[in-house]
């Protein structure tokens, strides 16, 4: 079972919607999550990072949320375009050994 | 102005032969990594250099030897290639290791086919 589990898998929403991805992880001990935006083709570009302290975190119509404590994190995308249609991916960094595990993302598509 | 290049950004192969990725950043980084995104699209490391030292060698078979002449490049030789080999590689760079908030940039990727 990976450690960085994300839901769900992919979903499909209207141009101007808002949507929250959902990531659950067991990464332990913890130091940071990270929400990357990866496009068709290319690689995963970061959103937002946030540390044990941080429950919320905005990068324009972008904003991630943390619960330490349950080891839930979301990403809520308002006001959605049709250039957010890719793969947004949960990563959780270990405090010991500083190695990223990734999750295996949602994919987002946007339609008109 | 590319930060992190990777080329080529396909490669088709036959079994058997021996490839190369290469790799450079003009980000002045002093760490860089390859990762491997398999079929279900996890992202998993592979290495890791800092200052061309490897810091990260994470249980890949040794087919697949990273080198890095200086710490603008990590290039990554695969010999013998396998069909399990078919993924898209990603290099990244970082200033530092990238763990605490130390971010990490990502190339466009390789897509490796074997064939």
């Amino acid at each position: 079972k990976n450690q960085v589990e994300q839901s769900p898998q992919s979903l499909i929403i209207l141009e101007g919607k808002n949507c929250t991805l959902q990531c659950n992880y067991t990464v332990s001990p913890f130091s940071n999550l990270r929400w990357y935006k990866q496009d068709t083709g290319r690689g995963p570009v970061s959103l937002t990072i946030m540390t044990f302290s941080e429950n919320t975190k905005s990068n324009g119509r972008y904003t991630a949320t943390l619960d330490a404590d349950t080891k839930q994190s979301s990403l809520h995308i308002t006001a959605s375009q049709l250039s957010d249609s890719a793969s947004y991916i949960c990563v959780v960094s270990k405090a010991a050994g500083n190695k990223l595990t990734f999750g295996g993302g949602t994919r987002v598509l946007v339609k008109p | 102005d590319t930060a992190v290049s990777q080329t080529p950004k396909y490669l088709v192969t036959q079994m058997g032969n021996d490839k190369s990725i290469k790799c450079e950043q003009n980000l002045g980084h002093d760490t860089m990594y390859w990762y491997k995104q398999d079929s279900k699209k996890f992202l998993k490391i592979m290495f890791s250099y800092n200052n061309k030292e490897l810091i990260i060698n994470e249980t890949v078979p040794n087919r697949f030897s990273p080198k890095s002449p200086d710490k603008a490049h990590l290039n990554l030789h695969i010999n013998s290639l396998e069909l399990g080999d078919s993924a898209v590689y990603f290099c990244a760079s970082s200033q530092g290791v990238a763990g605490g908030r130390t971010e990490a940039f990502f190339g466009q990727g390789t897509r490796l086919t074997v064939v």
